[in-house]
């Protein structure tokens, strides 16, 4: 199993739809947890952290489910500019900053 | 400002060849790391250095050997390149990664032929 899971996609939105997606992961001790964007042929960028209680960043909405062990990511009200993938990143326990990242899930955004 | 850069961005090579990949942050982070993106777009973790000390260091096999000069720096040097290193590799940075994860840089093209 691998540690970090997602939805490869792609998620085909209309402009201006939601959409969601979530990702899962085996460390049930892993601390922290964010979402990266990566645009295509670009590096990896810091999208928002999730915490606990869940958190909202504009559009953006992520949630964590410690029991379940997975997190979530919602865009609002989508733009064309947020076609992208998006990079589901954990902390593990000890693990001396080596974060695990999920393969993605791309997002296109349609006119 | 450019945070974390890397040279070069693209590289292509003939196999067998030693090639080498700077990287430099000015964030003044204590940990630096490098990733390598394959075609599959999985990010994994090669090395890391916290304060030029060597703290991780996956499989790799060992024709790949990093160094830190110092701080704010940290090389890639690759020996006897072969087709299965083409990929993209990235250097990042971390000041409390839990809090603040990775600043990644650009990113190096690496092709084999």
């Amino acid at each position: 199993r691998k540690e970090v899971e997602q939805d490869p996609g792609p998620f085909n939105v209309p402009e201006g739809a939601t959409v969601a997606f979530n990702c899962t992961y085996s460390n049930s001790a892993s601390q922290s947890f964010f979402w990266y964007r990566q645009d295509c042929r670009k590096e990896p960028k810091l999208l928002m952290s999730v915490y606990s209680s869940g958190n909202e960043d504009g559009r953006f909405t992520a949630q964590l489910n410690r029991a379940s062990q997975y997190i979530s990511l919602l865009i609002r009200d989508s733009k064309l500019s947020d076609s992208a993938t998006y990079l589901c990143v954990v902390n593990p326990a000890d693990s001396w900053g080596k974060l695990q990242f999920g393969a993605g899930t791309q997002v296109v955004v349609t006119p | 400002d450019t945070a974390v850069s890397q040279t070069p961005k693209y590289l292509v090579t003939q196999m067998g060849n030693d090639k080498s990949i700077k990287c430099e942050q000015n964030l003044g982070h204590d940990t630096m790391y490098w990733y390598k993106q394959d075609s599959k777009k999985f990010l994994k973790i090669m090395f890391s250095y916290n304060n030029k000390e060597l703290i991780i260091n996956e499989t790799v096999p060992n024709r790949f050997s990093p160094k830190s000069p110092d701080k704010a720096h940290l090389n890639l040097h690759i020996n006897s390149l072969e087709l299965g290193d083409s990929a993209v590799y990235f250097c990042a940075s971390s000041q409390a990664v839990s809090t603040y994860g990775y600043t990644f840089g650009s990113g190096t093209r690496l092709t084999v032929v």
